[in-house]
């Protein structure tokens, strides 16, 4: 199966920049797609196609893709931005959609 | 307005069944995939199933045979049938749209709360 692997926790200091990174085997030709949660709330979309921002999403958010790690980007860390984020591909082969396990970002 | 509406959850012994439905309004709901995802408290997102816009349908390999996700483009409602259900199938369901395949899924409803306990 299609395994994607997040580091459980990620802590920033405000102001500061988180990156959250997002494995797998050969993600760099697949397209990832980044999700927000916030306590209690559904998941909000925050980058797509690797690279892209929905309306409304600062940017300050930002992704990357290339070889075996995807990876999202948060300059200037506010302290709204804490939150769980998920890294998602489509992959044909397996579970067509697959999520990573989840990075909580702990703003300190 | 997008709006993802579910409803159907609650309290089912284990081997019963349930039929989650999710109403759509502020979009043309025939032109999108449609998907249910989980989420068991404290835990991760899980995606368990999705029906195309011209109603092929994809299903997590723990719930095929076991789950049904149907549309009905009339009623813009998307459902989900659980038979055989299991206690690790206690989640909270979502409902959300894409575009298309392998694009992101850009709306979220607010979920409905599934749980499998005698």
């Amino acid at each position: 199966s299609n395994v994607l692997t997040q580091p459980p926790s990620v802590s920033v200091a405000p102001g500061k920049t988180a990156r959250i990174t997002c494995g797998g085997y050969n993600i760099g030709i697949k397209s990832v797609h980044w999700y927000q949660q916030k306590p209690g709330q559904a998941p909000v979309l925050v980058i797509y196609y690797d690279t892209d921002r929905p309306s409304g999403i600062p940017e300050r958010f930002s992704g990357s893709n290339s070889g075996n790690t995807a990876t999202l980007t948060i300059s200037r860390v506010e302290a709204g931005d804490e939150a769980d984020y998920y890294c998602q591909v489509w992959d044909s082969s397996t579970d067509p959609l697959v999520f990573g396990g989840g990075t909580k970002l702990t703003v300190l | 307005e997008v709006q993802l509406m579910e409803s159907g959850g609650g309290l089912v012994q284990p081997g019963g069944s349930l039929r989650l439905s999710c109403a759509a309004s502020g979009f043309t709901f025939s032109n999108y995939e449609m998907h249910w995802v989980r989420q068991a408290t404290g835990k991760g997102l899980e995606w368990v199933s999705g029906i195309g816009t011209a109603g092929d349908t994809y299903y997590l390999g723990s719930v095929k045979g076991r789950f049904t996700i149907s549309r009905e483009n009339a009623k813009n409602s998307l459902y989900l049938l659980m038979n055989s259900l299991r206690a690790g199938d206690t989640a909270l369901y979502y409902c959300a749209r894409a575009p298309d395949s392998s694009t992101a899924i850009d709306f979220w409803g607010q979920g409905t709360l599934v749980t499998v306990s005698s």
